[in-house]
């Protein structure tokens, strides 16, 4: 069966600071990653995903994340966060190669802060 | 604005009540998922339908079910309302069935009471 642990509930970091959401993995099969947004009130927004191909990979917002299959890691980075990036981040793994994308097992989720 | 509309954004109702919540995919979108979001359980992923027919189960009680049109909306029905029930209801849509960036509503607040 599938899941995600993301590490930490609540991550704080001064505005300029780097950004670092932790998430790893367990899938039996090569999975599709992915990382989403929500702000408050709001629904969820991709910011980035993984499917097959280049490991690191850019999303919206100056976010990217690397893929790591021996540690079975796909952490969120941004190099300097801003204000407007507070929110929380949502990893979610899914089957791929013939599974449905949309099937979705979503980690407890990080709220981010960012002091000023 | 990520193009799935669900209604209604808020819904207030009673122990033992139905309720039906609407989603409205992306303009030819034919996935439809519903996704559960609350404080206990996080969010989970309940089912999965693609030009009407049901493609996939989740976590999805017994007391729900749902329904996709000939128009590609979808409808998720929850009956026998228990206070746990009470959470916010997302609809995702996709272009097709694997492989398309999956765009979320903003959801429906239900609150049993």
């Amino acid at each position: 069966a599938q899941s995600v642990t993301q590490l930490g509930s609540h991550v704080s970091v001064s505005e300029g600071a780097l950004v670092l959401l932790r998430c790893n993995y367990s899938s039996s099969v090569p999975p599709y990653l992915f990382w989403y947004v929500q702000y408050p009130n709001q629904g969820l927004q991709l910011l980035l995903k993984y499917t097959t191909g280049a490991t690191l990979v850019k999303g919206i917002n100056g976010f990217e994340a690397e893929f790591k299959k021996s540690e079975t890691s796909f952490h969120l980075t941004k190099p300097s966060a801003h204000m407007s990036d507070a929110a929380e981040y949502f990893c979610a793994v899914s089957e791929g190669y013939g599974g449905s994308q949309g099937n979705l097992i979503f980690g407890k989720g990080t709220k981010l802060s960012v002091k000023p | 604005d990520s193009g799935v509309t669900q209604t209604p954004k808020h819904l207030i109702t009673a122990t033992g009540q139905r309720v039906t919540l609407r989603c409205s995919p992306r303009s030819g979108d034919l996935s439809v998922y519903w996704y559960q979001q609350s404080l206990d359980q996080g969010l989970q992923f309940l089912i999965h339908y693609y030009n009407g027919e049901e493609r996939a189960k989740g976590n999805i009680l017994e007391r729900f079910s749902a329904q996709q049109f000939p128009d590609l909306h979808s409808e998720l029905n929850l009956s026998s309302l228990e206070l746990g029930d009470s959470a916010l209801y997302f609809c995702a849509s996709s272009a097709l069935e694997s492989g398309n960036t999956i765009y979320f509503g903003e959801g429906s607040w239900l609150t049993v009471v």
